[in-house]
């Protein structure tokens, strides 16, 4: 079946500009997870969805990070103004349960680069 | 200190070699993953482990609980294993199975 697919695969943008990422999780997969991995740097969490629960938005790094999740499946994640930092890879992942531990199914990212 | 930590942060092999990556963690945890990071793909979890060991084809995770380290094994590497091998730890303290990671181990399998 259908893995998880992020889009755009790449984005180049302008300082100061908004940018919106799409993750679509493998079907029926209820949990939903943002990661960042920054050049140079190891994988960082940003934000998990759980069904119609609160998002755990713990590890988003600013307040110009956002990020929703409709009807349980398709996910946006939107960076207002960004900054040269937010220049990362930034990757979607899903798994088929919330529990404690469960398998993690990720997307082939989108690489984000602020000029 | 990283509450995950990866050693060697370098591997370079010989084809035909037995391959071990070591991972430390400082916290309670419900799981232990290991990932493959190919250049420019995505990321593939070969492992989730919580006791034991595990065992796929020519790879092979262990976990010492008590000890708090995992360690993954590649036998008769082969270049096509070279890839960025990550360490992650589901804590199950707060929301669901978010990973910690640890920093990666390159490995470079040379023919």
């Amino acid at each position: 079946g259908a893995g998880v697919s992020q889009s755009p695969s790449n984005k180049v943008t302008e300082k100061g500009k908004d940018v919106e990422l799409r993750c679509d999780p493998i079907s029926g997969h209820t949990a939903l997870y943002w990661y960042r991995q920054s050049l140079g740097q190891g994988l960082e969490f940003l934000i998990y969805f759980q069904g119609n629960s609160a998002p755990d938005k713990s590890g988003l790094p600013s307040d110009r990070f956002s990020a929703e999740r409709t009807g349980g499946s398709v996910s946006t994640l939107t960076i207002q103004r960004t900054q040269q930092e937010d220049s990362a890879v930034y990757l979607c992942a899903s798994s088929p349960y919330s529990g404690r531990a469960y398998e993690q199914y990720f997307g082939p990212g989108t690489r984000l680069t602020v000029t | 200190k990283n509450e995950v930590e990866q050693s060697p942060q370098n591997l370079t092999a010989q084809e035909g070699e037995f391959i071990t990556i070591n991972c430390s963690y400082s916290v309670g945890i419900s799981a232990l993953h290991w990932l493959q990071q190919h250049p420019g793909g995505g990321i593939v979890s070969l492992f989730m482990l919580s006791s034991g060991k595990k065992k796929h084809g020519r790879l092979i995770a262990t976990i010492n609980i008590q000890e708090k380290h995992s360690s993954l094994h590649i036998t008769a590497s082969h270049p096509r294993d070279s890839a960025v091998y990550i360490c992650a730890v589901s804590s199950g303290e707060t929301s669901g199975s978010r990973l910690t990671f640890g920093e990666g181990t390159q490995l470079t399998v040379n023919p």
